[in-house]
């Protein structure tokens, strides 16, 4: 079955740091961009981050910017978020979403989401 | 790029066309998705290119516009349509997404 399953949420206090997966299944992994949205209670869709098939390509909104890292591991199909000085704005659930064509690095909208993992950042 | 919906808020009922609206607040091309998001689950691709059809998508559903104005079109409004929809421009890696569009039931 073509899935993403994300895992790795949870209680963080303020400050701290929280490291997320995605774990990718039914498809060839390494030849898709993959990104992180995420969405605030009662708030829209954000995206996040973005890295390329290669890792050439990697992308952040300025709201996570020097604070969150993105990377992948392909022999594990594996996509993973690094968060770091997390605050209570970070406080979301986080999905991961590939990238509509494979093969390439050009952005592309998101074609397969996970379920996603819920992060709260509270003392 | 900020992108911008209306309404924020939209009410009707099963049969109905509804049409909602996203602008860009600069030239995208085509580089435009519809998304729609039910409560608990994951969003769903519905358009992208601002008019293409995304797979198992139901032909109820239509994208068009180019540039800064874009349009999605529901024909005729199903039960499972009620959802918020989001538009998304991919011009650049900035995937900026609009602030959503509630689809109520009337």
């Amino acid at each position: 079955e073509v899935q993403l399953v994300e895992s790795g949420g949870g209680l963080v206090k303020p400050g701290g740091s929280l490291r997320l997966s995605c774990a990718a299944s039914g498809f060839t992994f390494n030849t898709y961009s993959m990104n992180w949205v995420r969405q605030a209670p009662g708030k829209g869709l954000e995206w996040v981050s973005f890295i390329s098939s290669t890792t050439d390509y990697i992308y952040y909104a300025d709201s996570v910017r020097g604070r969150f890292t993105i990377s992948r591991d392909d022999a594990n199909t594996s996509l993973y978020l690094q968060m770091t000085r997390l605050g209570a704005e970070d406080t979301a659930v986080y999905y991961c979403a590939r990238g509509l064509v494979s093969g390439t690095t050009t952005p592309s909208p998101f074609d397969l989401w996970g379920q996603g993992t819920l992060v709260t950042v509270s003392s | 790029i900020q992108m911008t919906q209306s309404p924020s808020t939209l009410s009707a009922s099963v049969g109905d066309r509804v049409s909602i609206t996203c602008r860009a607040s600069q030239n995208i091309g085509y580089w435009l998705a519809w998304y729609q998001h039910k409560p608990g689950k994951a969003p769903k691709l519905l358009i992208y290119q601002a008019s293409s059809l995304q797979s198992g998508v139901p032909s109820t559903f239509s994208g068009s516009g180019l540039g800064t104005e874009f349009t999605l079109t529901i024909s005729s409004l199903q039960p499972d349509d009620f959802a918020t929809y989001y538009c998304q421009h991919y011009n650049t890696y900035t995937y900026t997404f609009g602030q959503g569009t509630k689809l109520e039931i009337k």
